[in-house]
């Protein structure tokens, strides 16, 4: 089976400018995330999204950061403007389960760099 | 708020030497605890999940065991394949994963 796939892999910007990453989840997979890797740290959930509606976004600077998931699908996060500590790995993970289940499958992520 | 905490932060082996990584949890109503392997420019992959003290899960040369405050990755036996970063993450139901910061293991040829 197909795994998650995020696009781009790689990402230079400098502060103040936009940016998006995009993410397809595993076909039939009702449930999607976003989370934040920095350096060192492991991983921080940013949204979840249940077919095309937001289940949590706690933890999303909304002031910056947006989301969305159109038809249940592909999802886009952005962000604008990029400040210097968003330099991360996004991770985009999808499951079957509309609760956290035993497993949760991860794309290979983006890598955004903030100059 | 509910916290995991991952111990050590690093660790080398030799190949073939046996060891255990920790993960203390606060207790807080957990509601499952997973343990991840993350390989370098990739997103982590499911190994285990245990939902109760004294459950105990196997694959390979590793054994997830949990207690009432912690978990253990035991490894037995290392290979060099086994290098990566091993990640546990709580569910306190909330319905969300809390990660901790992962243990990176380096199993030496």
């Amino acid at each position: 089976e197909a795994g998650v796939a995020q696009s781009p892999r790689y990402k230079i910007i400098e502060k103040r400018q936009s940016v998006a990453f995009w993410c397809n989840p595993i076909s039939g997979h009702a449930t999607l995330y976003w989370y934040q890797q920095i350096l060192g740290q492991g991983p921080k959930l940013l949204i979840q999204f249940q077919n095309n509606g937001v289940v949590d976004d706690s933890q999303l600077p909304k002031d910056r950061f947006s989301a969305e998931r159109l038809k249940g699908v592909d999802s886009t996060l952005k962000i604008q403007p990029a400040k210097l500590e968003d330099s991360a790995v996004y991770l985009c993970a999808s499951s079957s389960s509309v609760v956290v289940s035993e497993k949760l499958f991860f794309g290979s992520g983006t890598q955004l760099s903030v100059l | 708020e509910d916290q995991v905490t991952q111990s050590p932060e690093a660790l080398r082996l030799q190949e073939g030497e046996s060891s255990s990584l920790n993960c203390s949890y606060t207790v807080s109503g957990l509601r499952g605890l997973f343990w991840y392997r993350q390989d370098p420019g990739k997103g982590p992959e499911f190994l285990f999940t245990l939902y109760s003290a004294g459950e105990e899960k196997e694959k390979e040369r590793l054994k997830a065991t949990l207690t009432k405050k912690e978990s253990f990755l035991h490894i037995t036996a290392p290979k060099p394949e086994d290098s990566a970063t091993y990640l546990c993450a709580g569910n306190f139901g909330n319905e969300k994963l809390t990660f901790g910061t992962g243990t990176r293991l380096t199993i030496i040829p």
